[in-house]
């Protein structure tokens, strides 16, 4: 079957830095996405990896290691927009494009 | 540069009627995923479709759904005869081709169905 997992809730404090793990099971692997949804919003793109390591992008990296099927999002110097729930979501190499998400993990960032 | 569009925003039927959800892509993009997200769940896919053609439906119920893209106009997600349980929100995303690794979404449209 197919798998995505992440933990349902986090809460950090501003200032700090968040990971935020996600492990897979999928049949094949195509490329792993993080997006970011606020509450009553659309989910936006953060970012995408398919080979194993590290991608950074300003606050925001995110790490994939397809032995494991395991990829983590680190959030540093938290603000308190970056409240929100984080989809970790999948691409499968059997799939036609569609992507498979996990039930997202929210975030709350405090004073 | 308009993003992905989706219309309605807030749609409420009662049980036993049709919903019709319209999805207009990016400009440029003509390949359109459908998705679902059911409260406190993920975002579960539906139906892809390119201009004329359902590519994947193997995630939209076969009974009272249907989706099309024609040449012209936005993209249609029609349920019909809705029940309770298809309250949700639903999600348009689009992107330029297959092997494009962004999906970009709409802002959903959120059926209630009393």
């Amino acid at each position: 079957g197919q798998n995505i997992d992440q933990p349902t809730e986090m809460t950090a404090t501003e200032g700090a830095i968040v990971q935020i793990n996600c492990t897979y099971q999928t049949s094949g692997f195509n490329g792993l996405f993080w997006y970011q949804q606020h509450a009553g919003e659309a989910p936006t793109f953060l970012s995408y990896n398919v080979l194993d390591g590290l991608e950074e992008k300003g606050r925001f990296s995110s790490f994939l290691s397809r032995s494991k099927g395991y990829s983590y999002l680190l959030l540093k110097e938290l603000q308190m927009k970056d409240s929100a729930s984080y989809l970790c979501a999948v691409k499968s190499r059997g799939s036609q494009g569609n992507l498979i998400f996990g039930k997202g993990t929210k975030l709350s960032v405090k004073p | 540069n308009a993003g992905v569009m989706q219309n309605p925003r807030h749609l409420v039927r009662r049980r036993g009627q049709e919903a019709r959800l319209r999805c207009s892509p990016m400009k440029g993009h003509s390949h359109v995923y459908w998705y679902r997200q059911l409260p406190e769940e993920g975002l579960k896919f539906m139906v892809y479709l390119q201009k004329e053609n359902i590519i994947d439906e193997s995630g939209m119920p076969k009974e009272r759904f249907s989706a099309e893209f024609p040449k012209e106009g936005p993209s249609i997600l029609r349920i019909q005869q809705v029940v309770r349980g298809d309250s949700a929100a639903y999600f348009c995303a689009s992107s330029p081709d297959r092997g494009a690794p962004e999906q970009y979404f709409g802002p959903g449209t959120r059926l209630t169905v009393t």
